[in-house]
């Protein structure tokens, strides 16, 4: 299973929607796929799993979508501590993470 | 919940080594423990996974062979061990609580990570 994420690099600025891609190949017989977010010097935190269930005491501007090879998680308005790289996970396979920068 | 691995290790290229995971907060038994490696600057790595109740293990193709991982839960530890480490750049080994199911696999919990430097 390989778990492409894009874009590689997002700029956005505080108060934007983010969208963020993951494409499973081959597609995934089940929607259990999750997401991380990692901040420098810090371990990830798990965001969503199940591809669209959000983890205890994430704020509910985080949301997950998608099924098949094509998911999406979706940062509804940008706070300055999201600023981050995410990684998409299924299973025993990671994508190559998404960095959200300011812009 | 919490995860405590032990603290970062500098070791010699043949030498062995055994890093550690102390969960507490929850029944250790009951959930397996899984361990992933990030180099500086890169993604996630998936190691392996291990069920503490009876150490069954499930290993990345990447890495068997090549690390070791096993776990006491009289005393709520998981451990990842090489028996002869090779030159590589630092690596960060995390532990992590792992939810697993027939097709899902997931961690919803993480220990504050291990740095391993091989250097001769």
């Amino acid at each position: 299973l390989v778990l492409t994420q894009s874009p590689d690099t997002l700029s956005l600025s505080p108060g934007q929607r983010a969208s963020l891609s993951c494409r499973a190949n081959p597609s995934l017989s089940s929607n259990y796929l999750a997401w991380y977010q990692q901040k420098p010097g810090h371990p990830p935190r798990l965001l969503i799993y199940a591809a669209s269930r959000r983890a205890t005491d994430i704020p509910d501007r985080f949301s997950g979508s998608g099924s098949g090879t094509d998911f999406t998680l979706t940062i509804s308005r940008l706070e300055p501590e999201d600023f981050a790289v995410y990684y998409c996970q299924q299973s025993s396979s990671f994508g190559q993470g998404t960095r959200v920068e300011i812009k | 919940v919490q995860l405590v691995q032990s603290g970062a290790e500098v070791k010699k290229p043949g030498e062995s080594l055994k890093i550690s995971c102390r969960g507490s907060g929850y029944k250790f038994s009951d959930f397996w423990i899984g361990w992933v490696r990030q180099m500086p600057g890169k993604r996630l790595e998936w190691v392996g996974v291990i069920d503490p109740q009876d150490s069954d293990t499930r290993y990345s193709p990447s890495f068997e062979g090549q690390v070791t991982m096993s776990a006491d839960k009289s005393i709520q530890t998981a451990y990842l061990e090489w028996s002869s480490l090779k030159a590589s750049d630092p690596a960060m080994f995390y532990c992590a609580r792992a939810r697993v199911g027939i097709s899902e696999l997931y961690f919803d919990q993480w220990g504050q990570g291990t740095l391993v430097t091989v250097s001769s």
